[in-house]
């Protein structure tokens, strides 16, 4: 079972729709990162959170830190949001060295949003 | 502007030719990675870098060099590229290494499609 665990894969909506992408993890976590994916490729970083919930523009961000959970919100969708959304965690694990901060990717989830 | 770059942005290249791929950043980051994508795979990490003259492997090292002799360049290097590590290649960078409380931003270059046959 991966870590990072993003539903649904992929999904299509119509313009002006309401759109929730969510992410489940199973590790400890000190920060979970919302990140953009163009079909061009470039990767930008939407939001980082370790609490609670952050909004910029039409996207909102919300993380539950005892379920384990966070979701991505689209309000008012437009086709130029069309793009893979990744959800990816900062990890806290402990080894025989020390600690280790690895960021987790999921696999992300792809996202058309129809005229 | 702010920015992480890359080149080359694409790559084809025979199995064996040694390549180099640059990345650079003008943001004066501490902390620079190197991901591949792959599909159904997500990114991976290969090398980072805490500063200058101090990297280590990430999850998937096989296959590649790294050098941080500079603040602002992370050079990923392929001595001998085999064909599965045909993939798209991120350079990210953010300020400074995570906490064990806290976090940054990453900013990532626009990425490197390399095949190899």
């Amino acid at each position: 079972k991966n870590e990072v665990e993003q539903s649904p894969q992929n999904l299509t909506a119509q313009e002006g729709e309401f759109i929730t992408i969510n992410c489940s993890y199973s590790v400890g976590i000190s920060a979970l990162h919302w990140l953009q994916q163009h079909p061009g490729g470039g990767i930008v970083s939407l939001f980082m959170l370790s609490s609670g919930k952050k909004k910029h523009g039409r996207l909102i961000a919300t993380i539950n830190i005892q379920e384990k959970h966070s979701s991505l919100h689209i309000t008012a969708s437009h086709p130029r949001d069309s793009a893979v959304y990744i959800c990816a965690v900062r990890s806290l694990l402990m080894n025989y060295g020390g600690a280790t901060n690895k960021l987790i990717f999921g696999t992300g989830t792809l996202l058309a949003v129809q005229p | 502007e702010a920015q992480v770059t890359q080149n080359p942005r694409y790559l084809i290249t025979v199995t064996g030719k040694k390549l180099t791929v640059t990345c650079s950043q003008n943001m004066n980051h501490e902390y620079m990675s190197w991901y591949r994508q792959d599909p159904g795979l997500g990114l991976r990490q290969i090398y980072y870098s805490m500063n200058v003259e101090v990297t280590d492997k990430g999850d998937v090292p096989e296959g590649y060099k790294v050098s941080r002799k500079e603040k602002r360049n992370f050079p990923l290097i392929l001595e001998s590229p085999s064909p599965n590590q045909t993939s798209l290649y991120f350079c990210a960078s953010s300020l400074s290494y995570p906490g064990q409380a806290f976090d940054y931003e990453q900013y990532f270059g626009p990425g490197t499609r390399l095949t190899v046959t």
